[in-house]
């Protein structure tokens, strides 16, 4: 079976330009979420989907943003790139609205690798 | 204060030690712990659940103390393959409930 898969795996764009990440969940799993990681820290929130709901939304600048699909892939954009950006982006998948709660644990795609110039 | 704290470490051990990390977090509504495991430029991958009675896995013990709002993990008899940064993560009892919050994590090397 697919795991959760990401793309592109790797983009460089300079500042101020659009970016959009795609993920595709597991197969089965209705909720995903995506994190954002920079080198030396630990996944950061930004958002959670449900069912095409936004359920969940991180400490993030508006110039990010993110919908759901009906058949549950994901889009993350984010707007006027800063340098700051440049960092892991993690979409992870889980079987239903509450991740990381008892059985419902979060599966994380490899993440796109995303550098501002 | 960050709201998930650990040790960044690095931990270097031989192979057969035993070493322990630790967790603290910051909000007692915190509902649910883990420990996710990332290898260089991986993704983190889900190590292990943390339940308040304790719980084992082969050679890793998680455990968590809500009085101190503290997690541990220990891993006995460190192989090779453990080498890794260990992330400790806390889910809240809120209206914001899809959000898992990591510790920047603790990085494992276990040396021959």
């Amino acid at each position: 079976d697919a795991g959760v898969t990401q793309s592109p795996t790797h983009l460089i764009k300079t500042r101020g330009q659009q970016v959009t990440l795609r993920c595709s969940p597991i197969s089965g799993h209705k909720s995903v979420s995506w994190y954002q990681q920079v080198l030396g820290q630990g996944p950061q929130f930004i958002f959670q989907y449900y069912e095409k709901e936004e359920r969940g939304r991180g400490n993030f600048p508006d110039r990010f943003s993110a919908r759901q699909f009906p058949n549950y892939s994901s889009e993350l954009n984010v707007n006027a790139l800063l340098l700051g950006d440049s960092a892991l982006y993690l979409c992870a998948s889980s079987l239903e609205g509450t991740p990381n709660s008892g059985a419902n644990v979060l599966t994380f795609g490899a993440g796109s690798r995303l550098t501002v110039l | 204060r960050k709201e998930v704290e650990q040790d960044p470490g690095p931990f270097n051990v031989p192979e057969g030690a035993t070493v322990a990390f630790n967790c603290t977090y910051s909000n007692s509504a915190s509902q649910s712990f883990f420990w996710y495991r990332q290898d260089c430029r991986k993704e983190p991958k889900l190590l292990m659940s943390v339940y308040s009675s304790g719980n084992e896995d082969g050679r890793f013990t998680a455990q968590l103390n809500r009085a101190s709002q503290y997690i541990s993990l220990l891993i006995r008899d460190s192989k090779l393959s453990d080498s890794a940064t260990y992330l400790c993560v806390v889910n809240e009892r809120s209206t914001n409930a899809g959000k898992s919050t990591f510790g920047d994590g603790t990085t494992l090397t276990v040396k021959p």
